[in-house]
C-alpha cells in the first residue's frame, strides 16, 4: 500500500520568509507524487507533480519540490512567502496512470504579515 | 473551457436518508473519481468510473455507489446516511489515453451535512 506522511499539521511563516512543507512517502513501486493546495471552501488545485523525470519539480505560484529517493521525501518549498499562500497543502502519491491517489492529512500554512 | 462542476454546493440530510451528488468532468475528460474529505482530513478515495463502469474502489461500504453516464458525467449515491458521512465530497476528472492521464482536476465539492 502507498501512503504519505505530512509532518506538521500547522506551519506559520512570516511574509517573505522561506516556506518548507514536509512530506515523506511510502511506496512499493516508483511513485508518482503530487502537491495540491486547497483554499477555504474550495476544491483542490494541483501545484506540481513528480512522474520520474527531473527530481526537482517546479510548479505554479513559485513553488517547487525535490524528490529524494534515499530519504523517501518530497518536500515543498517556496523562497518567499506571500499572504496569498495561506491555505492548506496536501501531499499525495499514486502508482501513476489512472491509479487512485492517496492523500496525506494536510498542512495548514499561515502567513504572518 | 469549463472545469469540473459539481452539484449541489451544499446539502443537508437526516440520518437514514439517501443522497445523490452529481459531477460533470472537465471538457475532454472521460474518467471520474470521487473522494470524501472529512473535516480536518485529507481526501479519501471512494471509487473511480471509466467507460461507465467502476474501475477502482477504496475502502468504503456498499452504501456508497455510483454511476457514469455516456456523456462521462457521474453520480455518487449514498444510502442509509450516517452522521459520519458528513463531509466535503470531491469529484475529480482525468483523461485516459493521455500523456498526463495521472493528472486529476478537482471540482469545488459538495458539502454534505447529516443531522
Amino acid at each position: 500500500a502507498q501512503s504519505v506522511t505530512q509532518l506538521g499539521s500547522h506551519v506559520s511563516v512570516s511574509e517573505g520568509a522561506l516556506v518548507l512543507l514536509r512530506c515523506n512517502y511510502s511506496s512499493s513501486v516508483p511513485p508518482y507524487l503530487f502537491w495540491y493546495v486547497q483554499y477555504p471552501n474550495q476544491g483542490l488545485q494541483l501545484l506540481l507533480k513528480y512522474t520520474s523525470a527531473a527530481t526537482l519539480v517546479k510548479g505554479i505560484n513559485g513553488f517547487e519540490a525535490e524528490f529524494k529517493k534515499s530519504e523517501t521525501s518530497f518536500h515543498l518549498t517556496k523562497p518567499s512567502a506571500h499572504m496569498s499562500d495561506a491555505a492548506e497543502y496536501f501531499c499525495a502519491v499514486s502508482k501513476g496512470g489512472y491509479q487512485k491517489v492517496t492523500f496525506g492529512t494536510g498542512t495548514k500554512l499561515q502567513v504572518i504579515p | 473551457d469549463a472545469g469540473v462542476t459539481q452539484s449541489p454546493t451544499h446539502l443537508i440530510k437526516t440520518r437514514g436518508q439517501q443522497v445523490t451528488l452529481r459531477c460533470s468532468p472537465k471538457s475532454g475528460h472521460d474518467t471520474v473519481s470521487w473522494y470524501q474529505q472529512a473535516l480536518g482530513q485529507g481526501p479519501q478515495f471512494i471509487f473511480q468510473y471509466y467507460e461507465e463502469e467502476e474501475r477502482q474502489r477504496g475502502n468504503f461500504p456498499d452504501r456508497f455507489s455510483g454511476h457514469q453516464f455516456p456523456n462521462y458525467s457521474s453520480e455518487l449515491n449514498v444510502n442509509a446516511l450516517l452522521l459520519g458521512d458528513s463531509a466535503l465530497y470531491l469529484c475529480a476528472s482525468s483523461r485516459a489515453r493521455a500523456v498526463n492521464t495521472d493528472t486529476q482536476y478537482f471540482g469545488p465539492g459538495t458539502r454534505l451535512t447529516v443531522l
